[in-house]
């Protein structure tokens, strides 16, 4: 059973530029989350899809968006990089009604420059 | 302002010793609590959580966590640590609000010497 894979593992973008980051959630799972994570802080929550419609946002500014597809994998798009966003992206799914556990996966490292 | 706090951020210990870590977060109402672990080079695992019921709970490799609601604190134990106990550890927090929103503490190095 495949857990929760993300692609790609690096990423380096120059500042302004756009990047799409890639989820694939666990078998069965029907919901993704993503989270950004900079150097020595925890997850920080970006959104969350679920039904392929983004369900609750944080406190992140439009240039991120993202989309969810009807075999449930998600992507994050971050649009006129900064070099604030260099961190740790990281894609955790669970299922809807449920226990609320999320499954990480092991995120993609992006670099901008 | 609503957050989760991990009072340590670095711990040294000794195989052997006992651990405690402590989380506190500031949500009113129920909320859902969960201790992750991220070992060196591995991703975000679950080491245990609490929803309800009894407020002390077991979870993987020997650890378990209380949950006081009259402290807000949510606090992770193991008796014993060994070497391979050396891994960041993360609380967090679901305030429940019908959404499946986690919010993460700082994280906790912990570096257990042999």
């Amino acid at each position: 059973d495949a857990g929760v894979t993300q692609s790609p593992t690096h990423l380096i973008k120059t500042r302004g530029q756009q990047v799409t980051l890639r989820c694939s959630p666990k078998s069965g799972h029907d919901t993704v989350s993503w989270y950004q994570q900079a150097l020595g802080q925890g997850p920080q929550f970006i959104f969350q899809y679920y039904e392929e419609e983004e369900r609750q946002r944080g406190n992140f500014p439009d240039r991120f968006s993202g989309h969810q597809f009807p075999n449930y994998s998600s992507e994050l798009n971050v649009n006129a990089l900064l070099l604030g966003d260099s961190a740790l992206y990281l894609c955790a799914s669970s299922v809807r009604t449920g226990t609320y556990e999320q499954y990480f996966g092991p995120g993609t490292r992006l670099t901008v420059t | 302002a609503q957050s989760v706090s991990q009072h340590n951020h670095h711990v040294i210990l000794s195989e052997a010793a006992s651990l405690e870590l402590g989380c506190n977060y500031s949500y009113g109402g129920t909320v859902n609590l969960f201790w992750y672990v991220q070992y060196p080079g591995q991703h975000l695992q679950l080491l245990l959580k609490y929803f309800s019921g009894d407020p002390l709970v077991k979870g993987i490799k020997g650890f378990e966590a209380e949950f006081i609601k009259s402290k807000f604190s949510f606090n992770l134990r193991k008796p014993s640590v060994q070497w391979s106990d050396t891994a960041e550890y993360f609380c967090a927090v679901n305030p429940n609000t019908g959404f499946q929103k986690l919010v993460f503490g700082t994280g906790t190095r912990l570096l257990v010497s042999p």
